[in-house]
């Protein structure tokens, strides 16, 4: 089973569509990370949140950490083409970090 | 922001040989190193966690043999798979850590591997 559930898997959306992929646990998280990847490179960084209840903004993107701390959701404001990519919610746990199965995001122009 | 390395970016073996990837910080002094696998549209596999001079921990299902890690210095880890077989191709990435736990892991480009 995985310690991170993300849903959906896979997204396919018109440009200028609204969006929210969703990062749930059943564990607290001392911090949580969403990263975007596209095909044959490495993870991006995007945001790290930390406190229970925070939200921060990346421009279209809304980035909000549960009030327990076991949950995230990345919402994304009128995609564009360029938002396509594999998005990644990861948790800090001890040394390590957990990674959810990911989200595949296709914009359509 | 931080900058991780890898070299190769691809690489094609065949199998029976071993091949070595690295992977360098090169802004920063990396206290940790992790090496994760990755298939296509999937997720990223931890497979093992280094600390500067000393040994690797692997994850349960991870052959130590088999995939060899040293992380000499602060800016280096090496990742050797050994007796390459073609199950073996995929894609793999490292990220760093600069500082303890509460600091942020930076990603490398990836290395593709191919096994023929």
């Amino acid at each position: 089973t995985q310690l991170l559930e993300q849903s959906p898997q896979f997204l396919s959306i018109q440009e200028g569509e609204n969006l929210t992929v969703y990062c749930n646990s059943s564990s607290v998280f001392s911090s949580l990370q969403w990263y975007r990847q596209e095909p044959g490179e490495g993870p991006v960084l995007l945001v790290t949140v930390v406190t229970g209840g925070e939200v921060k903004k990346l421009k279209r993107l809304t980035f909000q950490f549960g009030d327990a701390r076991k949950d995230s959701s990345l919402h994304i404001t009128a995609a564009q083409p360029g938002d396509t990519g594999l998005y990644l919610c990861a948790g800090a746990r001890g040394n390590k970090l957990v990674f959810g199965a990911g989200t595949i995001l296709r914009v359509k122009s | 922001g931080a900058v991780v390395s890898q070299h190769p970016s691809w690489v094609i073996c065949k199998s029976g040989t071993s091949v070595k990837i690295e992977c360098r910080s090169l802004d920063f002094q990396a206290t940790t190193m992790f090496w994760y696998r990755q298939f296509p549209k999937k997720s990223l596999m931890l497979m093992a966690t280094s600390n500067e001079g000393s040994k690797a921990t692997y994850e349960q299902g991870v052959e130590k043999d088999k995939f060899l890690i040293n992380h000499a210095s602060l800016t280096l880890s090496t990742l050797t798979v050994t007796s390459a077989h073609p199950e073996d191709s995929s894609f793999y990435i490292c990220s760093a850590r600069e500082g303890g736990l509460a600091g942020e892991q930076y990603f490398g480009p990836g290395t593709r591997l191919t096994v023929t």
